[in-house]
């Protein structure tokens, strides 16, 4: 079962612009959510969280927001820089930790 | 610290063959988290260790895996016999126990084991 839910496979911006990456759950029991971001042949790694009980948590150019009675929440990169180019998993924790499918984001100078 | 190593990176086999893959944790962290990630769906959890314990297996497919923690700094996923619908890139992570119940939650990843069953 999808318990969390990226919809947009794929995203392509241009430098300097706004990233938004979105991503929707069904278990209202999670109560961390992460997200994690992937180069080619390397493992995800980690790159910024937000607990259950916030509605935003910004790391400079990131900043994830969330809203819970939507069961929704999402990933802000600006200004996106090409290096930022790589998959962004959505995760979720309540006793382990779930992922949506990731979506690809490329950002084009 | 070298990070969460697994091995092998790449490993091609035929259908019916038995599979291996290894993971070494980070050194201290008590959990340990086997994923496997496809086109299809993502990222999912197969299974995840506590302290050397199988907490929850229910994400394992079917009875052809199996995972085993034999001590602290190594375990296996195992797939007999292989088939071509397992071809994906296993990972591997770990956390450490203090950081996890505390609700930090952050997971290193391994560079993960790409399987290709022909």
């Amino acid at each position: 079962d999808q318990q969390v839910k990226q919809n947009s496979p794929s995203l392509s911006v241009q430098e300097g612009r706004i990233s938004i990456l979105n991503c929707d759950y069904t278990n209202s029991m999670f109560d961390y959510f992460l997200w994690y971001k992937k180069y080619p042949a390397e493992g995800p790694t980690f790159l910024i969280s937000i607990s259950s009980i916030k509605d935003k948590n910004e790391d400079g150019r990131f900043t994830v927001f969330l809203n819970k009675s939507a069961k929704h929440l999402s990933l802000h990169i600006v200004p996106s820089q090409p290096g930022d180019s790589a998959v962004y998993f959505c995760a979720a924790r309540r006793n382990d930790m779930r992922f949506g499918a990731g979506t690809r984001l490329t950002v084009k100078p | 610290d070298a990070g969460v190593i697994q091995s092998p990176r790449h490993e091609v086999t035929e259908m019916g063959q038995e599979v291996t893959l290894r993971c070494k944790p980070i050194s201290g962290h008590d959990y340990l988290f086997w994923y496997r990630q496809t086109m299809m769906r993502g990222l999912e959890l197969l299974i995840y260790f506590n302290n050397n314990v199988p907490i929850d297996d229910s994400g394992m497919p079917e009875d052809r895996f199996s995972a085993k923690m034999p001590n602290a700094s190594f375990s296996t996923l195992k797939i007999q016999p292989s088939e071509p619908r397992d071809s994906a890139v296993y990972f591997c992570a770990s956390s450490p126990a203090g950081s996890w119940d505390a609700g930090a939650n952050v997971l290193t990843f391994g560079a993960g084991s790409r399987l290709t069953v022909l």
